[in-house]
């Protein structure tokens, strides 16, 4: 069955430090794989998006990788931020079907 | 561009009345998204169109659900009739793309949501 599983649920650190967010998938074949960040009250916002061959991609803080062979991927995020308390959905596409499978989200909240 | 647009941001109804939510995708936008949020259950894709014709719609729950993209620049997701069990937000989002392969044109924009309340 195809899944994503993301962890942990609910991360608190302070401004300043760098965390790393878990993602496990079992879906195949697999296409890419996506993180967003989600604010309280508002859509989900792009982050990156991995295909097979890439293993890491930034997007400022923000660094994904993916190891396709484990079926593991992670955002690291440096310096954190106030403005980095959100919800990061990991989301994976299975190919040839364009299916889209998500994660359930892990909750970060980053305190002064 | 103004983004993705969702109407209305909230909506309260009674169980059992229709519910008619509106979307317009960004401008030039090949592909539109309309997904549901819970607690529970998180985020689950609902339907999608290509160039405005439904590709896949096995995410719709059942068939109280209906979608329909008249044109490129319009969308609306129809429940009717509304149960209290249809509560969540719902998101429309839209991509240049008419894929979901991975490259830069697939990154989808997601409007702002539409909070729907059933009674």
């Amino acid at each position: 069955k195809n899944q994503v599983e993301q962890s942990p649920q609910s991360l608190i650190i302070l401004e300043g430090k760098n965390c790393t967010l878990q993602c496990n998938y079992t879906v195949s074949p697999f296409s890419n794989l996506r993180w967003y960040k989600q604010d309280t009250g508002r859509g989900p916002v792009s982050l990156t998006i991995m295909t097979f061959s890439e293993n890491t991609k930034s997007n400022g803080r923000y660094t994904a990788t993916l190891d396709a062979d484990t079926k593991q991927s992670s955002l690291h995020i440096t310096a954190s931020q106030l403005s980095d308390s959100a919800s990061y959905i990991c989301v994976v596409s299975a190919a040839e079907t364009d299916k889209l499978i998500f994660g359930t989200g892990t909750r970060l909240q980053v305190f002064p | 561009d103004a983004g993705v647009i969702q109407s209305p941001r909230h909506e309260v109804t009674e169980m059992g009345q229709e519910v008619t939510l509106r979307c317009k995708p960004i401008s030039g936008h090949n592909s539109l998204f309309w997904y549901r949020q819970t607690m529970m259950r998180g985020l689950e894709l609902l339907i999608y169109f290509n160039n405005n014709v439904p590709i896949d719609d096995s995410g719709m729950p059942e068939d109280r659900f209906s979608a329909k993209m008249p044109n490129a620049s319009f969308s609306t997701l129809k429940i009717q009739p509304s149960e209290p069990r249809d509560s969540a937000v719902y998101f429309c989002a839209s991509t240049e793309s008419l894929g979901l392969a991975g490259g830069p044109a697939d990154t989808q924009y997601f409007g702002p949501g539409t909070r729907l309340t059933v009674l």
